[in-house]
């Protein structure tokens, strides 16, 4: 099956430090990888959209200073939380679609956000 | 009102029970995921179908395009199927950005 990871899968940050994420496609490349937000006992709420070189796609009242995202290679993506502060806290996770015209995507773990 | 809705929204069980959740949907689709999300957060993909059944194990999932609805079954539920489970949709391929139902949590009782 194919395996998507994270990391950290939870982090504890200060308010005004940065923080970064990473999702990796383990055994598969993933020419597209999403990055969602989800608040306590809420559905999923997609962010962006990153493609493999190229820029991410935000979505609306995303702000893309605050969460930068990059896609460096096939396998790995990276959402880095700038100046981070208490209202960032949450749990982010990750999905990777699978190069292909299958268009599954695989979902990672997850990674709980929380700044003090 | 959500364009994508599931029922039952929690749901308890004894072990051993057969469980369904439905999905819903009011728009065309191309295909459907099933995640299953434990207590401490993680997601898992259950499965992705455009037609027809999968089976999985103890898992099986249906989808009627015509009908927009699919289920999930659970045969022979233990108390690790407790976890909340999300139908999401896909409008169409090329359009990957997937909506998602407010989830069923399920609740095993030993």
């Amino acid at each position: 099956g194919a395996v998507v990871s994270q990391h950290p899968s939870r982090v504890i940050c200060k308010s005004g430090t940065s923080v970064k994420i990473e999702c990796r496609s383990l055994d598969f490349q993933a020419t597209t990888m999403f990055w969602y937000r989800q608040f306590p006992k809420q559905s999923l709420m997609l962010m962006a959209t990153s493609n493999e070189g190229s820029k991410a796609t935000y979505e609306q009242g995303v702000e893309k200073d605050k969460f930068l995202i990059n896609h460096a290679s096939l396998t790995l993506s990276t959402l880095t939380v700038t100046s981070a502060h208490p209202e960032d806290s949450s749990f982010y996770i990750c999905s990777a679609r699978r190069a292909g015209p299958t268009y599954e995507q695989y979902f990672g773990p997850g990674t709980r956000l929380t700044v003090t | 009102k959500n364009e994508v809705e599931q029922s039952p929204q929690n749901l308890t069980a004894q072990e051993g029970e057969f469980i369904t959740i439905n999905c819903s949907y009011s728009v065309g689709i191309s295909a459907l995921h099933w995640l299953q999300q434990h207590p401490g957060g993680g997601i898992v993909s259950l499965f992705m179908l455009s037609s027809g059944k999968k089976k999985h194990g103890r898992l099986i999932a249906t989808i009627n395009i015509q009908e927009k609805h699919s289920s999930l079954h659970i045969t022979a539920s233990h108390p690790r199927d407790s976890a909340v489970y999300i139908c999401a949709a896909m409008p169409n391929f090329g359009n990957e950005k997937l909506t998602f139902g407010t989830g069923t949590r399920l609740t095993i009782i030993p």
